[in-house]
């Protein structure tokens, strides 16, 4: 059971480049989010998803972007990156019952290391 | 989401217990307190959950006062692989879109 895979671990930008950081999880788990951890400031959510089909935004969705067609893959786009985009990105994945009440704890990946120069 | 109040940093001796308190004095009735942490770089872990009663699993165990406005998370004999970033976290679900971390409390776990 692979569980929450992220790649690639780590990837260096120039200014302006775009990429796509892969997030799939193996666990038919519904729910999903990306977020950056900075140095001091703790996880902060960008975008969450709540099954295929279904994105919304989190604290710090600018300069990102994300799509769910799939229930196993939640893929974060960099349109233009920008130094302040430097971080560690986190994805996370959880089960959801339909009507929401019941949710398992958060699985997260082991993270991709973002450098933007 | 209510916000969580944690010590910035502490220290334990292994094989003692830990024990790292959390602070929510604005926890509405329906909202859980969650705990995770973090070893090194790693993807956060849960460790576990409440929402009025004690609890306890084989990683740790959670003490949640009776006004809930403060809770305790103990390990009850730390060991080195134990030195992590511990997260407080109140929510109404895990899946709610403001699953707020915060900075957490940093246990370093000394010989």
């Amino acid at each position: 059971n692979a569980g929450v895979t992220q790649t690639p671990k780590f990837q260096v930008l120039k200014t302006g480049q775009s990429m796509t950081l892969q997030c799939a999880q193996d666990m038919n788990h519904e729910y999903m989010s990306w977020y950056r951890q900075d140095p001091g400031m703790g996880l902060r959510l960008i975008h969450y998803s709540v099954g295929a089909g279904i994105t919304d935004q989190g604290e710090v969705p600018n300069g990102y972007n994300v799509s769910r067609s799939t229930t196993e893959d939640f893929p974060l786009r960099l349109l233009s990156a920008a130094p302040s985009q430097t971080s560690v990105y986190f994805c996370a994945s959880s089960y959801s019952d339909w009507t929401g009440m019941f949710n398992s704890p958060l699985h997260f990946g082991n993270g991709t290391r973002l450098t933007v120069t | 989401d209510a916000k969580t109040t944690q010590p910035t940093s502490m220290d334990c001796a292994e094989g003692r217990a830990a024990n790292l308190p959390c602070n929510h004095s604005t926890i509405s009735g329906n909202e859980y307190v969650y705990w995770y942490r973090q070893i090194h770089s790693q993807g956060p872990q849960y460790i576990i959950h409440g929402l009025k009663n004690n609890e306890t699993n084989e990683m740790a165990s959670l003490i949640i006062t009776e006004d809930r406005k403060s809770s305790t998370l103990i390990l009850p004999h730390a060991t080195l692989r134990d030195t992590a970033v511990y997260y407080c976290i109140v929510s109404l679900s895990y899946n709610t879109d403001k699953l707020i971390f915060g900075t957490g409390t940093r246990l370093q776990v000394f010989p």
